[in-house]
């Protein structure tokens, strides 16, 4: 089983519709999770980050979490052109704090 | 605020000669990281340190790979001899914490194509 799971995609999402982006993770003790978007070519970017159980909202970006099913999510609403990329969800497991692991992420289109 | 830099941005090698990075992290950030990004995965940890401390280094081919992080700032990578197998983006990224659990940012990345 990998520590960090995505769906590889692609996910197609019309203009201006929510693109939900899944995650699942390994292990149960993990503590902080985050979202890095990757546009072709370029390095990962922070996206959002978050530590609770629930939701957090930064602008069109909600990180939801779920630590009993060891999941996040994260939705985007209104989505735009701009927001075709990768996105990678990470992890910091409790198994070893100082790391922090990277899903194979998953490949987003906004078609418009 | 400077961010991670990286050198060099490209290189090409031949199969079984030697290749190096350099990475300057964020000021004051205690905590550096390379990742190895092959096309269509995630990055993969390499090696932390922590200043001039290596921390995790599980999955760093220590037959082939070597970093060092001398004085706690600057660090490189080197891969002697370099296999086909290793072309991919070498990321190198840093944190202000001591530990996980806090934001980590990336450089540009070198990447390196083995003929």
């Amino acid at each position: 089983q990998k520590e960090v799971e995505q769906n590889s995609g692609p996910l197609s999402v019309p203009e201006g519709a929510i693109a939900s982006l899944n995650c699942t993770y390994s292990d149960r003790g993990s503590q902080s999770f985050f979202w890095y978007r990757q546009y072709s070519g370029k390095s990962p970017e922070l996206i959002m980050f978050i530590y609770s159980n629930g939701d957090k909202e930064d602008g069109r970006f909600t990180a939801q979490l779920n630590k009993a099913s060891q999941y996040v999510s994260l939705l985007i609403r209104d989505s735009q052109p701009s927001d075709s990329a990768t996105y990678l969800c990470a992890v910091n497991p409790l198994s070893s704090a100082s790391k922090i692991i990277f899903g194979s992420g998953t490949r987003l289109s906004i078609r418009p | 605020e400077a961010g991670v830099a990286q050198s060099p941005r490209y290189k090409i090698i031949e199969k079984r000669q030697s290749v190096a990075f350099w990475c300057n992290p964020i000021s004051g950030h205690a905590t550096l990281y390379w990742y190895q990004q092959i096309l269509g995965q995630g990055p993969k940890l390499l090696i932390q340190f922590q200043n001039n401390g290596v921390v995790d280094d599980s999955q760093l081919p220590k037959d082939r790979f070597s970093a060092e992080r001398l004085k706690g700032v600057d660090s490189t990578l080197k891969i002697q001899p370099a296999k086909l197998e290793d072309s991919a983006v070498y990321l190198c990224a840093s944190s202000y914490a001591r530990t996980g659990g806090n934001t980590i940012y990336f450089g540009e990345g070198s990447w390196l194509t083995v003929v």
